[in-house]
């Protein structure tokens, strides 16, 4: 069965650094790209980049470009999505997700990380 | 960047009652070289993560209700649930895969009447 289990939730304050993850199971880590998306509260779904797991090789939103890194450790099939000076407004629920490339949907999800920035 | 603009935003159905929800792009994701519209629609149930429930427009994910169907091509799309059900209060998202970066509709939150 295919899995992504993420980290648990997490409370910063503006400033701090942060890395949260995702844990691929029941399939080739290295045979799929891992998304991350991120949902404000109240709001919808916004893609916010992607990594091959098998080169590391990143794409990202220009949106988010430059605000987050996305990172892969293919030998604990785990993804990351690090930040290194939080602010309020990167309050939201971040999921995770798979698929195959750009041209097959996101077909697995983790469960999401709720990431609370507050002073 | 593909917008993606769903509508309504929201919707009450009767329970087993037919409900329609529309997504239009700003540019066509048929992919022409194999006909394929490289669209999806996901279902976001309250506190869970999204579900892929149709992708290439029209093909039901393994698992997924056939009440679930999905239609069109080009730069219009529609999902139907054909019969409402209790469980399938969510927000429905539909997504294009055809181009980076990646870009969803708003959503659209199916209710019970």
């Amino acid at each position: 069965e295919v899995q992504l289990v993420q980290s648990g939730a997490e409370v910063k304050k503006p400033g701090e650094s942060l890395r949260i993850s995702c844990q691929g199971s029941g399939y080739s880590f290295t045979t799929s790209w891992i998304s991350w998306v991120r949902q404000m509260p109240g709001r919808g779904l916004e893609w916010m980049g992607r990594i091959d797991p098998s080169d590391s090789y990143t794409n990202y939103s220009p949106s988010f470009q430059g605000h987050v890194t996305i990172s892969a450790d293919k030998s604990i099939s785990t993804a990351y999505l690090q930040w290194s000076s939080l602010k309020a407004s990167d309050t939201a629920m971040y999921y995770c997700a798979r698929h195959v490339d750009y041209s097959n949907p996101l077909d697995y999800w983790g469960q999401g990380t709720l990431v609370t920035v507050s002073s | 960047d593909f917008v993606m603009t769903q509508s309504p935003d929201s919707l009450a159905v009767s329970l087993g009652e037919r409900a329609t929800i529309n997504c239009k792009s700003s540019q066509s994701v048929l992919y022409n070289s194999n006909n394929k519209n490289y669209l999806a629609w996901y279902q976001q149930r309250p506190g869970q993560p999204p579900k892929l429930l149709i992708y290439w427009a029209s093909t039901r994910e393994s698992g997924v209700p056939d009440r679930f169907s999905g239609s069109g091509s080009g730069t219009d799309f529609t999902l139907t649930i054909s019969s409402l059900q209790a469980e399938d209060v969510a927000v429905y998202y539909c997504q294009q895969y055809f181009s980076p970066p990646l870009t969803f509709g708003g959503g659209t939150k199916v209710e019970i009447k």
